[in-house]
């Protein structure tokens, strides 16, 4: 039974074509994450929901976006994607982010190809 | 900064072998640390935890306040076990929630 999902899990787009990634979960968990993967390098955190509360990290560009509209689903929008941003896009749940306890659960992430 | 470093990027054992992946950290006081497994072609996912001083698959991890380590050991390694292990802090407001670097670890036959 899939707890976090993912659509597409591939996407290919054109450099400057804004594109929007899916993240769907039924855990009913506060938190949901975004993160970045690029080949052969660790997931890099771009931002997380706590519920409502949008938290990003500074480091991430203004490029990408994030919406949650209701607990079960969050959005990435990459407005001008470029080159660069063609990695592995990762969404994790987590029951809170206040707890020490609090595992993490992935989705199978969103493979983008930017041409 | 506070964070989680892996220091070796690719760690390849024998089948039987004892294996240790390392993982330093710089926070303070004694941090609640994971161990995330990555194995081809499955998402990212909990091995184990600090708090829950568990062995899962042989796989233990204690941490040690001492040398600010938590080093992932199991004592005889498998061939499923080869996978991307990664270190990290929890999802809490104190820390830096970033992965550390990863460490592929390929277990020969």
């Amino acid at each position: 039974d899939a707890m976090v999902i993912q659509n597409p899990r591939y996407q290919v787009t054109q450099f400057g074509k804004p594109v929007t990634l899916s993240c769907s979960q039924t855990l009913n968990h506060n938190v949901m994450y975004w993160y970045q993967q690029k080949s052969s390098q660790a997931p890099k955190l771009l931002f997380h929901y706590y519920d409502k509360d949008f938290n990003n990290e500074a480091d991430t560009p203004d490029n990408f976006q994030s919406r949650r509209p209701n607990t079960s689903f969050c959005f990435l929008d990459i407005r001008s994607p470029g080159l660069g941003d063609t990695a592995m896009y990762l969404c994790a749940t987590s029951r809170s982010a206040a707890g020490i306890q609090e595992t993490q659960y992935f989705g199978p992430g969103t493979r983008l190809l930017v041409l | 900064a506070q964070r989680v470093t892996q220091p070796e990027k690719l760690l390849s054992v024998f089948k039987g072998a004892p294996v240790e992946l390392k993982c330093n950290y710089s926070y303070s006081g004694s941090p609640e640390l994971f161990w995330y497994v990555q194995y081809s072609r499955q998402r990212l996912q909990l091995l184990l935890r600090h708090i829950s001083r568990e062995s899962i698959k042989g796989f233990t991890a204690d941490l040690n306040k001492g040398e600010t380590s938590f080093h992932l050991k199991k004592p005889f390694a498998q061939e499923e076990d080869s996978a991307m292990y990664y270190c990290a802090p929890p999802p809490s407001g104190t820390y830096k929630y970033i992965f550390g670097t990863g460490t592929r670890l390929k277990v020969l036959a």
